[in-house]
Parts: structure tokens; sequence; C-alpha cells
């Protein structure tokens, strides 16, 4: 198994760009989740899918932030415009049993 | 979820076993424990969960004190791969509807040559 795959794994972009950073969960998991970490506030749950569905989004800083999982093997985060203080690395990770989560290599986001 | 306590570092030599306390003194009864740890420049990796018996698997040992309210993360024979910073976490494990995970700062552990 190649376990969750994110890419970029590395994006730099200029402060009002959109970014999009996308990831692939394993195979027949069904719980999606996308994290950030930050020396600051450590690692912050942002969003959460079950069965492709948004369960819990409350993590999720501002407007300017949203997540899709069209089907089960594709999620994106976008964030639009993108802003200095939004450079941190951003991890998906993916589940099928409750509490036993497997994290991707992570996208390290710089904002310029 | 229960909150817990974790000492910011640790050291310990190579070869010797790693023991990595946390405080959850207000644990309820349908709550596990859970410990990931997190190598530098990549994703948490998750090692191992209890919820009163001892665990252990591949990886290491868990051994939670009968009153639940504390629990020792053991690496047996610590290596220079071990060097990561612990996380341990408290959470019910129901289904769905609140499956995540909150990540506390947890402990910097240094493996020394």
């Amino acid at each position: 198994d190649a376990g969750v795959i994110q890419s970029p794994r590395h994006e730099v972009t200029e402060m009002g760009q959109e970014v999009t950073l996308r990831c692939k969960p394993i195979s027949g998991h069904n719980s999606l989740f996308w994290y950030r970490q930050t020396m600051m506030r450590g690692l912050e749950l942002l969003i959460y899918f079950n069965n492709n569905v948004p369960i819990d989004d409350s993590g999720m800083p501002e407007d300017r932030f949203s997540a899709k999982m069209p089907n089960a093997s594709f999620s994106t985060l976008k964030i639009q415009p993108s802003e200095p203080r939004d450079s941190a690395v951003y991890f998906c990770a993916s589940s099928l049993s409750v509490g036993k989560l497997f994290f991707g290599s992570g996208t390290q986001l710089s904002v310029l | 979820d229960a909150k817990t306590t974790q000492p910011p570092s640790m050291d310990c030599a190579e070869g010797r076993a790693a023991n990595l306390p946390c405080n959850h003194s207000t644990i309820s009864g349908n709550e596990y424990v859970y410990w990931y740890r997190q190598i530098h420049s990549q994703g948490p990796q998750y090692i191992i969960h209890g919820l009163k018996n001892n665990e252990t698997n591949e990886m290491a040992s868990l051994i939670i004190t009968e009153d639940r309210k504390s629990s020792t993360l053991i690496l047996p024979h610590a290596t220079l791969r071990d060097t990561a910073v612990y996380y341990c976490i408290v959470r019910v494990a129901t289904n769905f509807g609140n499956e995540k995970l909150t990540f506390g700062t947890g402990t910097r552990l240094t493996i020394i040559p």
C-alpha cells in the first residue's frame, strides 16, 4: 500500500494567490482528516470527512479555507486568497478504525 | 475528551528502554489512550492504544495503571531512529460522528548515542 499521498510536497506562493493542496487517502479508508501544523499552534485539526461527507469543519480558520472530497479517493484543501499567516505544514490523514490515523508526508506551504 | 499531561522533553541512551509517562487523571471509563509519534519532517505515526489492559505490539508496550489515571509508553530498546515527539491522546473510541484526534504538545524524546 502506498499510504496517504499528498501533493505538492512544497508550495511557495505569493500573498493573494489561490493554493490547492491535494490528498489521496488509503484505499478502503472511510475517514479523511486535514491538519495544519505550526510551531506556535502545534497540530490543529481543520476538517474531517466520513464517507466523503464533511462531519466537523469547526477548525477551519475562516472562509478563505475550503475543503472538498468529491469521491472516496481524493480530497482538496483550498486557500483563496492566501496570506503569510497561512504558512504551515498541512497534513492529510485517513483512517478505517477509530483513532488509528495514517498520515501523509505533508505539504510545506510558504506564503510570501 | 480528557486532557493529558506529558513532560516536554526526555533523553534516553541508545539501547536502553525509553519510558514515556502520560498523566490523564480525568479519563472516563470509555476513553482509550492512544500514542503517536512524529519524527522530524514527517507526519505523525500511530504506535499503540489501549483501554485498561497493558498492550504490546512490534513497536512498543503500553502500561496503563489500574486506576487508569496515568500510562507509560515503553520502547524496549531505543535506537537513534526513535528520536521524535511522542503524543499521548485520550479519546472516546466511538464510531461515526466523533473520530477526530486532538494532539497536545507531546514529549520530545532524544536518543543519545
